[in-house]
């Protein structure tokens, strides 16, 4: 059975860096991009960026500036940094498996909130 | 970026209907393209993928056609637990795009 769990704060000060970890539970860690995606409240999905096992990254050009995804194959995680966020970065943030058949697993999502 | 637009924004139906949604790619897109449903509070779940090919456990209800720019999921008979929103993704190329959402209400 395929599970991913994520974590991290969920309240941030406009400027401050916003950090998630999404763990992986399952056989198969390589093969697949293990993704991020947000939804503003109220609001439609936006693709962040994705990495796969061997820290190849593709990110949105909107974020890139700010944003990192990084990989720890051991412990089967990945993790998001995006920097210097303003109130328009406040949504619900999911990771998520890339298989062939697309977006197949899902985090329970967090709520990031940013505000003074 | 390509552009991904549903329509409508939002349907009003009863159980046992038969419901279409629309998703047009501001480019041509293959047939890469999936549809989720999201239940209030929750994750995405995917239903469709490489535009007509059913997720495994997805009801036989769902299904998915299209290709190029125009593409259409269809929910044969409505159930009650199908009013939800329901979104596209293209996965054509990066930033893989989604629609805005349909919002498919009794």
């Amino acid at each position: 059975q395929v599970q991913l769990q994520q974590w991290g704060a969920g309240l941030l000060k406009p400027s401050e860096t916003l950090s998630l970890t999404c763990a992986f539970y399952g056989e198969s860690f390589g093969g697949y991009y293990w993704s991020w995606i947000r939804q503003p409240p109220g609001k439609g999905l936006e693709w962040i960026g994705e990495i796969n096992h061997t820290g190849s990254t593709k990110y949105s050009p909107s974020l890139k500036s700010r944003l990192t995804i990084s990989v720890d194959t051991s412990k089967k995680q990945f993790s998001l940094n995006l920097s210097s966020v303003t109130a328009a970065d406040t949504a619900v943030y999911y990771c998520a498996r890339y298989s062939p058949e697309g977006l197949d697993s899902w985090g329970q999502g967090t709520l990031v909130t940013v505000s003074s | 970026d390509i552009q991904m637009t549903q329509s409508p924004s939002s349907l009003s139906a009863s159980v046992g209907d038969r419901v279409t949604i629309s998703c047009r790619a501001s480019q041509t897109i293959g047939g890469f393209l999936s549809w989720f449903q999201q239940q209030p509070g929750k994750a995405p779940n995917l239903l469709i993928f490489a535009a007509s090919s059913l997720q495994s456990g997805v009801p036989s209800r769902f299904s998915g056609s299209g290709s190029g720019t125009n593409f259409t999921l269809t929910i044969s008979s409505l159930q009650p637990e199908d009013f939800a929103v329901y979104h596209c993704q293209q996965t054509y190329t990066t930033p893989y795009t989604f629609g805005q959402g349909t919002k498919l209400e009794i």
